[in-house]
């Protein structure tokens, strides 16, 4: 079974939307969750961490929300550019012991288009 | 230069050749991680280490070795390449402080194995 779901493959925004990207997970209890962004051929960046005790963390115009009981964490790009144009990644300890051992979602990949 | 380099960036082998790949980083952390990435499958972590001599499992470690040279390299062999071990292959680091779960992903080695 999967273990972390990104349940949009691909997304399609209009540039200046708001782009939100979800990753559910189930039977774990991690004590933070990551996103990262990838672009074609190169290395995951990270993005934001988020613990299981905050509700809501921003970095300019991204903002990630945790919930843990919904077992839920959605991804908002605020005003998208054609330049967010990537493939994002949701992380977590599935260990949930507060280990650095990350499993990745598969990624959706964002498309904004001018 | 950057942070986390991986050699070489592509490789053609054959099977039953054995290939090693390496990773160099100069941001002092003491963990160190081997993934691949797969279309479809996202990335899998393949072995980590949270230092010199503390090398572990991850969920694919079947056909492939690590070496921890020294706490700025790490190694992944594969003994005998097989076709289904072409993929993409990402050395990662992550450090103490307080962005301690943070991973820093070099650029990449894409494998292929006829």
């Amino acid at each position: 079974s999967q273990k972390i779901e990104q349940n949009s493959e691909a997304l399609n925004i209009q540039e200046g939307k708001t782009a939100t990207l979800t990753c559910n997970y189930t039977n774990y209890s991690p004590a933070y969750l990551q996103w990262y962004r990838q672009d074609p051929g190169r290395g995951p960046v990270f993005l934001l961490l988020i613990r299981e005790n905050e509700k809501e963390k921003r970095k300019e115009r991204l903002k990630v929300t945790f919930d843990t009981t919904l077992k839920q964490s959605l991804f908002h790009i605020t005003a998208s550019q054609p330049a967010d144009s990537a493939t994002y990644l949701c992380a977590l300890d599935i260990t949930g012991a507060g280990s650095y051992q990350l499993t990745f979602g598969k990624g959706t990949k964002l498309s904004v288009i001018p | 230069d950057a942070d986390v380099t991986q050699t070489p960036r592509n490789r053609i082998t054959k099977t039953g050749k054995r290939i090693m790949l390496e990773c160099s980083q100069t941001k002092g952390h003491d963990r160190m991680y081997w993934y691949r990435q797969d279309p479809g499958l996202g990335l899998r972590l393949i072995y980590y280490s949270f230092d010199v001599k503390d090398i572990n499992k991850g969920e694919i470690s079947d056909g492939y070795s690590v070496s921890r040279q020294a706490q700025a390299k790490f190694s992944l062999s594969l003994e005998s390449a097989i076709p289904n071990q072409t993929a993409l292959y990402f050395c990662a680091t992550s450090g103490g402080g307080g962005s301690a779960y943070e991973q820093y992903f070099g650029p990449g080695t894409r494998l292929t194995v006829t």
